[in-house]
């Protein structure tokens, strides 16, 4: 069965802390992987998706990367505004639809 | 360029009756994905139509149900509603069905059930 973990449920870090969300999968052909951001209230708002192992992408503080059982979402120096819970999804290569984690919240102290 | 719209934004309604929600995509964008959030479960997909054609869908009762317009705008409806399906009601749209096209989230339907 596709699958998706996140780790860890929730994060406090200091502004300037860098550190890093897990996103584990167990998937039968991995067509893409998707990174949102999900601010209270609000929906998921996207950030990057990722095709195959060794892939990286970057936006602002963020960074992205992927291997064939998991992916990063490393957080460089984070703000406050980078509060929110992120999501991580999988998209089978024999199915469209999009299977999540249960998300990291992420709360960033000034 | 516009984004995914959904209405109502909220809605309150007891155990018993029915709620439809609508969606209107982003302008371009053929499929429509509907998703249930609720804090235990997490996102789960519901249904996902593409050319006024339902091509996938998750496992939930029948009491859910959806269509999409020929505009691509798209409805979906709850009968005979349970506490259990007070939740975020997210609708995401993407340009069409055959690569690995990003979904876009509108800001979802909270759907309360007394």
């Amino acid at each position: 069965e596709d699958q998706v973990t996140q780790s860890p449920e929730a994060l406090r870090l200091q502004e300037g802390e860098s550190s890093s969300l897990n996103c584990s999968y167990t998937v039968s052909g991995l067509r893409g992987l998707f990174w949102y951001r999900q601010d209270p209230g609000k929906g998921p708002e996207f950030l990057f998706t990722l095709y195959s192992a060794g892939e990286e992408k970057e936006k602002e503080r963020l960074k992205a990367t992927l291997t064939k059982k998991e992916s990063f979402l490393h957080i460089t120096a984070p703000k406050p505004e980078d509060s929110a819970t992120y999501l991580c999804a999988v998209q089978a290569t024999w199915n469209d639809k999009l299977i999540f984690g249960t998300g990291t919240r992420l709360q960033v102290f000034p | 360029k516009a984004g995914v719209t959904q209405t109502p934004r909220y809605l309150i309604k007891t155990r018993g009756q029915q709620v439809t929600l609508s969606c209107s995509p982003i302008s371009g964008h053929r499929s429509v994905s509907w998703y249930q959030q609720t804090p235990g479960q997490g996102l789960q997909f519901l249904f996902e139509y593409f050319s006024e054609t339902q091509r996938n869908k998750g496992n939930f009762p029948g009491r859910f149900s959806g269509r999409q317009f020929s505009n691509s705008r798209s409805e979906m409806n709850v009968s005979t509603l349970e506490l259990g399906d007070s939740a975020l009601y997210l609708c995401a749209s993407s340009f069409r069905r055959t690569s690995t096209d990003t979904q876009y989230f509108g800001p979802g339907t909270r759907l309360t059930v007394l």
